[in-house]
């Protein structure tokens, strides 16, 4: 079945530590997204990529790094330089259009102690 | 730059009485909307869409809604709800000149449906 991956569901570090999120998908689309999630926030962009070795800052990107080395892959890093790393973390891709559904992954929680 | 306001932080209704989720946008340029339904702990799906035609659009599960360009609105409406609709309601806009699906999103409504 085609879909985003998100690995793993749960995730608890100390602080300080790096970490990373991943996400894969199988179904074929260039552009790949990651927004973080807080009670009453709505959704918020931290990057964007619309193609394999480029990617773009969103509204939150400090903080967090990613990488697009494959079309299907784009994994988040949250690094000890972010503040509040505490949350709901979802992946979403597209196919290069701006009226196009976005399909989302099941979410990583992540949980600094 | 777009941006959403959900007017409804939490909405709580009973079984098989109707709903309806207010949406407003703010945008210098035309743009696309969506609605899309997360239950807990789990990604967002896609409820409805808006591109073009009819402003009256039917989604998935029983859902549809309005969208006025006069008002930029873009409500959500059921007609009779259930206990499985209880979940995190989700308006977004994105703009129709750009050739990246980027979303912006408000807040969310809270749909708690009571038995």
């Amino acid at each position: 079945d085609g879909g985003i991956t998100q690995s793993p569901k749960y995730l608890f570090r100390k602080e300080g530590q790096n970490v990373t999120l991943s996400c894969e998908q199988n179904l074929n689309h260039d552009a790949m997204y990651w927004y973080r999630q807080d009670p009453g926030q709505g959704l918020r962009l931290i990057y964007y990529s619309q193609i394999v070795n480029d990617f773009q800052k969103g509204d939150i990107a400090e903080g967090y790094s990613v990488s697009r080395e494959k079309k299907e892959s784009f994994p988040l890093t949250v690094t000890s330089a972010q503040k509040n790393p505490t949350a709901f973390y979802l992946c979403a891709s597209s196919i290069f259009y701006s009226g196009a559904e976005a399909f989302f992954g099941q979410g990583t929680r992540l949980t600094v102690v | 730059a777009q941006s959403v306001t959900q007017l409804d932080s939490q909405v709580p209704v009973f079984e098989e009485a109707p709903v309806e989720l207010r949406c407003n946008y703010s945008s210098s340029v035309s743009v696309y909307l969506f609605w899309y339904v997360q239950y807990p702990n789990q990604g967002l799906q896609l409820l409805l869409k808006y591109l073009s035609g009819s402003t009256l659009v039917k989604g998935i599960n029983g859902f549809e809604a309005e969208f006025n360009k006069s008002q930029t609105s873009f409500h959500l409406r059921k007609p009779s709800v259930h206990i499985s609709d209880t979940a995190e309601y989700f308006c977004a806009v994105s703009a129709q000149s750009s050739t990246l699906g980027r979303l912006y999103f408000g807040r969310g409504t809270q749909l708690t449906v009571w038995p």
